[in-house]
Order: structure tokens, then C-alpha cells, then sequence
């Protein structure tokens, strides 16, 4: 059963470019997270969503960020005219239907660290 | 009150010492309590996780301890080795509000 699946594993754009970074979450999974972790700090929650719907964004940047995670396909978080500001790694994770309670446990991929030049 | 505080930031132990890490919290609402570990530039893997009602949780070198009066828990890695050299992450979450809220890490060096 393949993890977490995220793509690229580095990316690097200049200022004001657009920055596209994809999630596969675990087969069996419709729960998708992702997080951002800047250097040397904890990960910071950015948003919750299932199939076709945004549950929670309240850890999103207002502007310039964008998350879906349509029927078919991956999850994707957007970035767009990215500043040097938005260099970190960002974490995708996913959970299973939260039907049972060890739906809380969420399991992350290995992430994209994306570098603005 | 969403914060979970982490210490110590760093930590050193010679090989088959205990490490332990703590982490304290404010929100009475949390009940689940996940403890991660991160390689450098890997992903962040689940080590072992607690919930309130039981004040021990072991899984073979990684115990956690809960506190519930206290609002703490913490990790012990017993017979620590050089290949648990990492940065470990406490975690929790409110059942049905789906994010964590992590703690600020603790850089593990064990000495071989």
C-alpha cells in the first residue's frame, strides 16, 4: 500500500511566479491536509479538505493561495506570484473516512520543498 | 490556548540513555495526542499516539506519559540509540476539528 504521494520533491520558481504542488493521499483515504513547515519550526496547519470540498482553510493565506482536491486526481495546492516569504516545505497528509477512531491518526507525505529565488 | 508548547528545543544523550520530551498544552478540548518523528528531508512519521482516558501508552522503546490534571505529556525513548537521532514533534487535535496543532520540535542527537 503506497503512502502518502507528493510531487515535486523540489521545486523552485522566482518572484512572482506560480508555484502548483500535488498530493496523492494513501488509497482508501479521502481526507486531505496540507501543512507548511518553515525552517527550524513546527508545521503549521493550512488546510482540510475531501473530495470536491474545502472543510476547514483557516490556516490559508488570505490571498495568492489556493487548495482543491477534485473528484479524479490529486489534491493541489497553488501558490500564486510567489515571494521569497512562501520558501518552506510544505506537507500533505492524509486520513481515512472518519468513520472509526483511528480516523484521527493522519499519515504525511514526504513533502515539496519549494525554494523562491 | 490553541498553542503546544515544546522543550526542551534540543537534546543530547549517549547511546542506551533515556530521552524524554515534553509538551503542555492549554485547550481541555484536545483528546488526541500524536507524537512524530522527521528525518531531514523526509516527512514527518507517526511514532505512537495517546488519548486521555489511559495515562500510559507503551510501544516498545517509545512510551508516552499523559497528564490530564496537569494538561502535560511526554515521550520517553528508552535505550535510546544513534539511529533515533531526529526531530521529534508532539501534536494534538480535537476530535472532529481534523488539524493538529504541533508543537516546536525537539532536535534528538543520541551519541553513539
Amino acid at each position: 500500500n503506497a503512502g502518502v504521494m507528493q510531487n515535486p520533491r523540489h521545486l523552485v520558481r522566482r518572484r512572482g511566479q506560480e508555484a502548483r504542488l500535488r498530493c496523492s493521499p494513501m488509497k482508501g483515504h479521502s481526507h486531505v491536509y496540507w501543512y507548511r513547515q518553515l525552517p527550524e519550526e513546527g508545521l503549521k496547519f493550512m488546510v482540510y479538505l475531501q473530495k470536491e470540498n474545502i472543510i476547514d482553510e483557516s490556516g490559508m493565506p488570505k490571498e495568492r493561495f489556493s487548495a482543491e482536491f477534485p473528484k479524479e486526481g490529486p489534491s493541489i495546492l497553488r501558490i500564486q506570484q510567489v515571494v521569497r516569504g512562501d520558501s518552506a516545505a510544505y506537507f500533505c497528509a492524509s486520513s481515512p473516512t472518519r468513520s472509526s477512531i483511528s480516523s484521527d491518526t493522519q499519515y504525511f507525505g514526504p513533502g515539496t520543498r519549494l525554494t523562491v529565488l | 490556548q490553541q498553542q503546544v508548547k515544546q522543550s526542551p528545543q534540543s537534546l543530547i544523550v549517549q547511546k542506551g540513555g533515556i530521552s524524554i520530551i515534553n509538551c503542555a498544552y492549554e485547550n481541555t478540548a484536545f483528546d488526541y495526542f500524536p507524537w512524530y518523528q522527521q528525518f531531514p528531508g523526509k516527512g514527518p512519521a507517526l511514532l505512537i499516539a495517546i488519548r486521555p482516558d489511559v495515562s500510559e501508552k507503551k510501544e516498545g522503546r517509545f512510551t508516552i506519559s499523559f497528564n490530564k490534571s496537569a494538561k502535560q505529556f511526554s515521550l520517553h525513548i528508552m535505550d535510546s540509540q544513534p539511529g533515533d537521532s531526529a526531530t521529534y514533534f508532539c501534536a494534538a487535535s480535537v476530535s472532529g476539528t481534523y488539524k493538529y496543532i504541533f508543537g516546536t520540535g525537539t532536535r534528538l542527537k543520541v551519541l553513539a
